[in-house]
């Protein structure tokens, strides 16, 4: 299987900030790459696929970059509604597998 | 709209049947542009991909259920389900239903795959 690693495992963060998560792939898996955020409670939400591609709907600040292994998700300016645990995923090859997720806290 | 609703039984006696189903609305179920799938989450866990079903036919699973995962369609209800046999507390989780969808890659043979619609979830505890 592949493995999916993201860092760091959390951070505080204030509004205003720009956050950078990373996820490291333990092959080389192209584009293959999604990224979720899920809030307490609630099912996940996707935000980007294909590396970079941005889902409809999903605000602009949102923007991820990579391939081959080492991949990233950015939000240029973190907003209220945006603490929450984000997850990498890799589709390049079942089983289909998830990072750790990384949680956003507000500092 | 699409829609997604989980249900099942929220307690699974150990080495019994766990038997879920995600009832869809607001699309087809046989709709080649989707696929459709199962993804749990142990409490305060991450996310852990179970299977999926494209066209009505073709599965693929997680290996890490060790063969114990039926993903099936019901076209004529507009269901998915999911059974997982010998269930033990390990299998005790969130479980999701999802919409996939499948994008052409520009210039290739080949798709991207990703989830675009969840379900709310339904959690399963598997105890005596």
């Amino acid at each position: 299987d592949i493995q999916m690693t993201q860092s760091p495992f959390s951070l505080s963060a204030s509004v205003g900030d720009r956050v950078t998560i990373t996820c490291r792939a333990s092959q080389n898996i192209d584009n293959y790459l999604n990224w979720y955020q899920q809030k307490p409670g609630k099912a996940p939400k996707v935000l980007i696929y294909a590396a970079s591609s941005l889902q409809g709907g999903v605000p602009s600040r949102f923007s991820g970059s990579g391939s081959g292994t080492d991949f990233s998700l950015t939000i240029s300016s973190l907003q209220p509604e945006d603490f929450a645990t984000y997850y990498c995923q890799q589709s390049y090859i079942t089983p289909w597998t998830f990072g750790q997720g990384t949680k956003v806290e507000i500092k | 709209q699409v829609e997604l609703q989980e249900s099942g039984p929220g307690l699974v006696k150990p080495s019994q049947t766990l038997s879920l189903t995600c009832t869809v609305s607001g699309d087809s179920i046989s709709s080649v542009d989707h696929y459709w799938t199962w993804i749990r989450q142990p409490p305060g866990k991450g996310l852990e991909w179970i299977a999926y079903i494209y066209d009505s036919r073709s599965t693929y699973y997680n290996p890490s259920l060790n063969s114990r995962a039926t993903i099936s369609v019901d076209t004529s209800k507009k269901q998915l389900s999911l059974k997982l046999r010998s269930a033990t507390a390990a299998d005790t989780a969130v479980y999701y239903c999802a919409r996939g969808s499948i994008i052409p890659r520009p210039d290739s043979v080949y798709y991207y795959y990703y989830m675009d619609v969840w379900g709310k979830g339904t959690t399963v505890t598997v105890s005596s």
